[in-house]
């Protein structure tokens, strides 16, 4: 596709149900970041996939994050027994490769949680 | 290591300049600078290599001072259009580093 597509761009969902989010990079892209925007606040890093290596998880904030990302494409970002604090936007992003490409951003999943 | 920016946020008139500062307490192997508006994603301004490397974006140019691990950018005669919040990435050495974010500082521009 032409820029990156996360979905879905909303999700309710009620405290303790477990979500996936998904995110379709740019083709090519060999670099995904996961980030998350809660309500007027910075971008907070949670994972990064590069090529083949073994992904950064050090962002991530509990044990109830994970993500995959299924031939070095598609990642899905999976939140489980969500709490109410894990409401906010989850950014998705992609970079061509390198140490210095620039980042192409989703335009996010915003995710409540009741 | 989260870098850290300042100011927080700054209220600007049009045609005044600002600038906003990115620091770090890690060496830097790159600096990213990149615009958010309201509702949107955050879009791509430019990138700074170390070697103290000024580049520009129209009226909005940057810095990267690598011994003190500090960028500023720089906003001059600021438009209506340059409202919004400015983050900073920075990553290391190392090509598997990840780029992390500053926590922003939010630019208004008033008529």
């Amino acid at each position: 596709g032409a820029g990156v597509s996360q979905s879905p761009s909303n999700k309710v969902t009620e405290k303790g149900k477990d979500v996936e989010l998904r995110c379709d990079p740019i083709s090519g892209h060999t670099a995904l970041y996961w980030y998350r925007q809660s309500l007027g606040q910075g971008l907070e890093f949670l994972i990064y996939f590069q090529g083949n290596s073994a992904p950064d998880k050090s962002g991530l904030p509990s044990d109830r994050f994970s993500a995959e990302r299924t031939g070095g494409s598609v990642s899905t970002l999976t939140i489980q027994r969500t709490q109410q604090e894990d409401s906010a936007v989850y950014l998705c992003a992609s970079r061509q490769g390198g140490r210095t490409g620039e980042l192409f951003f989703g335009e996010g999943s915003r995710l409540t949680v009741l | 290591q989260q870098p850290v920016q300042s100011p927080q946020a700054v209220i600007l008139r049009e045609g005044e300049d600002a600038v906003i500062n990115c620091s770090s307490s890690k060496a830097l192997y790159s600096v990213h600078w990149y615009r958010q508006k309201h509702g949107e994603a955050p879009v791509f301004l430019m990138i700074l290599l170390k070697g103290g490397e000024q580049k520009g974006h129209e009226k909005i140019s940057a810095s990267f001072n690598e011994k003190k691990q500090q960028s500023s950018l720089y906003l001059t005669a600021s438009q209506l259009s340059y409202s919004g919040t400015y983050f900073c990435g920075t990553g290391g050495d190392s090509g598997n580093t990840p780029l992390v974010f500053g926590k922003g500082t939010r630019l208004s521009v008033i008529a």
